[in-house]
Formats: C-alpha cells, sequence, structure tokens
C-alpha cells in the first residue's frame, strides 16, 4: 500500500504570503502530526490529530499557524502571512489509532518551505 | 518536561569501522525510544525501536541499540560501517500517555573510505 504522501515536495514564496501544505495519511490510520524540521535542528512537534477528538495544538509556534483534518483522511497544514523564520522542512506523519502505549508513526517525504 | 539529547552533532567514521551514535534521554519516567534515520531528500524511517522487555533491540541494516535505564542512554551502534549508512540519524522518545515524539537534534554520520 501507498505509505504517506506530502505536496507539493517543494514550496518557495514570499515574505507576507499564505501557504497551504498537505498531508494525505496513509489509509486505516487514524492519528496523524505534523512537525516541522529547521536546518541543522531535529524535528519540533507542531500538531495532532486523533479520530473525531480535539486536536492538540500545543506546538504550534503562532497564530499564523493553523491545520485542519477531514475525519480521517487529508490534513493541510496553512501558514500564514509566511516569515524568513518559517523556512524549513514540514513533516507528516501518521500512525493507526494513538492509545496507552505505542503505534509507529509513518513520516511522508515533507515539504520544503523557502520563504524569500 | 521530556528531552532527547544526541551528543555530537556529526560523525565520521572509515568504512568497516564502529559506528557509536550516543543519546540520552530526560524523562520522569521510561519513555519508549526509537532511532530514525533520514537519507538526503527522503522521510524518516524507523531503524530500531525499544518499548518493553529486552534491553538490546536489534533493528535494520545491521543496527543494534541498548537501554540503560541508570545511563539514560540509547545509545545506536553498528560493529561495521557501510558507504551506505552515510546519513542523518534521530534518536526519539515518547512516553507513551502523550501523543507527540520528542526528537533530538540530528547526528549526520559521514563514512570515509
Amino acid at each position: 500500500g501507498a505509505g504517506v504522501s506530502q505536496s507539493p515536495s517543494n514550496k518557495v514564496t514570499e515574505k507576507g504570503k499564505d501557504v497551504e501544505l498537505r498531508c494525505d495519511p496513509i489509509s486505516g490510520h487514524t492519528a496523524l502530526y505534523w512537525y516541522r524540521q529547521r536546518l541543522g535542528q531535529g524535528l519540533e512537534f507542531l500538531i495532532y490529530f486523533q479520530g473525531n477528538s480535539a486536536p492538540d495544538k500545543s506546538g504550534l509556534p503562532s497564530d499564523r499557524f493553523s491545520a485542519e483534518r477531514t475525519g480521517e483522511s487529508v490534513s493541510t497544514l496553512t501558514i500564514q502571512r509566511t516569515q524568513q523564520e518559517d523556512s524549513a522542512v514540514y513533516l507528516c506523519a501518521s500512525s493507526l489509532a494513538a492509545s496507552r502505549g505505542y503505534n509507529e508513526q509513518f513520516f511522508g517525504p515533507g515539504t520544503r518551505l523557502t520563504v524569500l | 518536561a521530556q528531552s532527547v539529547t544526541q551528543l555530537g552533532s556529526h560523525v565520521s567514521v572509515s568504512e568497516g569501522a564502529l559506528v557509536l551514535l550516543r543519546c540520552n534521554y530526560s524523562s520522569s519516567v521510561p519513555p519508549y525510544l526509537f532511532w530514525y534515520v533520514q537519507y538526503p531528500n527522503q522521510g524518516l524511517q524507523l531503524l530500531l525501536k525499544y518499548t518493553t522487555g529486552a534491553t538490546l533491540v536489534k533493528g535494520i541494516n545491521g543496527f543494534e541499540a541498548e537501554f540503560k535505564k541508570s545511563e539514560t542512554s540509547f545509545h545506536l551502534t553498528k560493529p561495521s560501517a557501510h558507504m551506505s549508512d552515510a546519513a542523518e540519524y534521530f534518536c526519539a522518545a515518547h512516553t507513551g500517555t502523550a501523543s507527540k515524539l520528542t526528537f533530538g537534534t540530528g547526528t549526520r554520520l559521514q563514512v570515509t573510505l
């Protein structure tokens, strides 16, 4: 079966513009995560969706960042009024239901965002 | 708060030499621990994981790691490096109750002839 896919693979935008990044999780995976990877740094957790529960938005760095997920399918991460410090690789991951214990997170190839 | 520390942002070894990538965690409870590998322009791939049971875990491509609770460590090793091992390696932790993985800053492994 297909893995996690993300689009676009690369996005170059001008400072102040809005961008939308898309993630298609593995079919049947109810949990979906967004992470950010800045150059030379580890991955930072941004947001987590689990089924119909309220998302965990504790990692979103500012109110310019938001994300949506329709049911248990596609998710979009939106960054409004982009700033140069938003330049990073945005990684999406999905897993089976996140319950007590652990289910492996499968990562997509990421979207490289460059803000000029 | 949980944190993961990887010592050494860059490690260089000769082909055939031992690979040792260090990872220490800080957690109030023993976490689940993971090593991921990232090849250029690719997503993260799980190398191995420790959840419960045997503290020495074996992963793909000949890598293994040992969970040492007394040292709060989960170092990654491979007896003999191969050129194809050149990549970035990330250690990560999950407490089992939180939804997210907490990652270290990564170690870039270079393998030379």
